[in-house]
């Protein structure tokens, strides 16, 4: 089973530079997530999908966008990166079910340095 | 603003010498706790959700209490294996599937 699968799982972009991070589930699940994670801070959520057709903010959306492409496939786009946005990024993707809490399904990150 | 602090932020344990992971959490209106394993260089990993106060689940060594303001992820006898950094999330009833996370405690069994 694949799961959630990110891609690419490492990148180096200079500052100014943009990229989109991709991410796709095979699980039929409803709603995707993108969180990143800094040492000291947790797991943040930068931007969500309830369903397809849906994007919302998360916690920390500065510098980011992102696109539902379809029910399988959430991708994070950099349009210009800054060394502040080094970290890891985590894609999930979680069931829609309203009346009983369900377990996220993670990706394996994307390690992203912005030098 | 939904709150989840965990502690310690490391643990080191014998092989064998049992001892608890604490979450403290302050939301309006719990639908779920969730914890969540996370191995070096890895995705967290599901491993329980608790829904109300004075459930427990189990999971092999790992035993997770919930009570109205903390959960505690009890580890009995560990092994090198159950290595990882532990994750806390909560889930407020108004905030349909989005988690809150806590920072983690990162526990080390040495053999």
């Amino acid at each position: 089973n694949a799961g959630v699968t990110q891609t690419p799982k490492f990148q180096v972009l200079k500052t100014g530079q943009s990229m989109t991070l991709q991410c796709a589930q095979d699980m039929n699940h409803n709603s995707m997530y993108w969180y990143r994670q800094d040492p000291g801070m947790g797991l943040r959520l930068i931007y969500y999908s309830a369903s397809e057709g849906t994007t919302d903010k998360g916690e920390v959306p500065n510098g980011y966008n992102v696109s539902r492409l379809n029910k399988r496939e959430f991708s994070l786009r950099l349009e210009s990166a800054a060394p502040s946005q080094t970290s890891v990024y985590f894609c999930a993707s979680s069931a829609l079910r309203t009346e009983i809490p369900y377990g996220y399904t993670f990706g394996s990150g994307t390690r992203l340095t912005v030098v | 603003e939904d709150q989840v602090t965990q502690s310690p932020e490391a643990l080191r344990l014998q092989e064998g010498e049992s001892s608890s992971l604490n979450c403290s959490y302050t939301v309006s209106g719990l639908r779920g706790l969730f914890w969540y394993r996370q191995d070096p260089g890895k995705g967290p990993e599901f491993l329980f959700t608790l829904y109300s106060a004075g459930e427990e689940k189990e999971k092999e060594r790992l035993k997770a209490t919930l009570t109205k303001k903390e959960s505690f992820l009890h580890i009995t006898a560990p092994k090198p294996e159950d290595s990882a950094t532990y994750l806390c999330a909560v889930q407020r009833e108004t905030s349909g599937s989005r988690l809150t996370f806590g920072e983690g405690t990162q526990l080390t069994v040495n053999p």
